[in-house]
């Protein structure tokens, strides 16, 4: 079954970088896009950027372009999400999800990781 | 970028009722490439409906969805208790994807 495992809580200060593991299981890693998605504490969901694990190239929301960044480790079939420059207004929980096969555009999320809290603060 | 805007922000319902919540879109959605989540607290979501009216794998079948272009509809034809819940809208035709603000299914 797809399972997808996140690294565990942080806690980063302001102007820190902070790097959330995404561990994919139970499906070929390379063929399947990855995004990442934040929602701040009592808000909304935010999505963050896509990745091509087959390509390695990304595709970021604007206003995160510059401070995020995505890669891979093939032999663990392990996406890694990095945010530089951390602000108080990054604190929140960040999941990974598993987006469509590389050979489509466009799909939905049926597979989440469970969560990684990062909270900012000085 | 496409807006999308939930109606209403709260639902204060009995088990046993209908639940209509409704996500409007700023443009339309291409190919109906929309799908509606349910979170419940301390949880990942849950994909239910994706292309705006298929069933994702394991879904009860009271949840169903509709519309296409800009208006799209989540009906939960009797709520159950687990139902209670927030629910989110997405679009992902075309990058950036975004997610409406949520509904939230209260207990009245």
């Amino acid at each position: 079954q797809v399972q997808l495992v996140q690294s565990g809580a942080e806690v980063k200060k302001p102007g820190a970088s902070v790097k959330v593991s995404c561990k994919a299981s139970g499906y070929t890693f390379i063929n399947y896009y990855m995004h990442w998605v934040r929602q701040a504490p009592g808000q909304g969901l935010e999505w963050m950027g896509i990745f091509n694990p087959t390509s390695g190239s990304i595709t970021s929301a604007q206003k995160l372009q510059g401070r995020v960044t995505m890669t891979r480790d093939t032999s663990t079939s392990t996406v890694y999400m990095e945010l530089s420059s951390l602000r108080s207004d990054d604190t929140a929980v960040y999941y990974c999800a598993r987006g469509p096969s590389v050979r489509y555009s466009s799909g939905s999320f049926a597979y989440w990781g469970q969560g990684t809290l990062v909270t900012v603060s000085s | 970028e496409i807006v999308l805007t939930q109606s209403p922000g709260t639902l204060s319902l009995s088990p046993g009722e209908r639940a209509t919540l409704s996500c409007r879109a700023s443009q339309s959605v291409s190919n109906s490439y929309l799908a509606w989540y349910q979170q419940k607290p301390g949880q990942a979501p849950r994909l239910l409906i994706y292309g705006a009216s298929s069933r994702a794998t394991g879904i009860p079948d009271r949840f169903s969805g509709s519309g296409s272009g800009t208006d799209f509809t989540l009906t939960i034809s009797r709520l159950e208790p687990e139902d209670f819940a927030v629910y989110y809208c997405q679009h992902y035709g075309s990058s950036p994807l975004t997610f409406g603000g949520g509904t939230k299914v209260e207990i009245k």
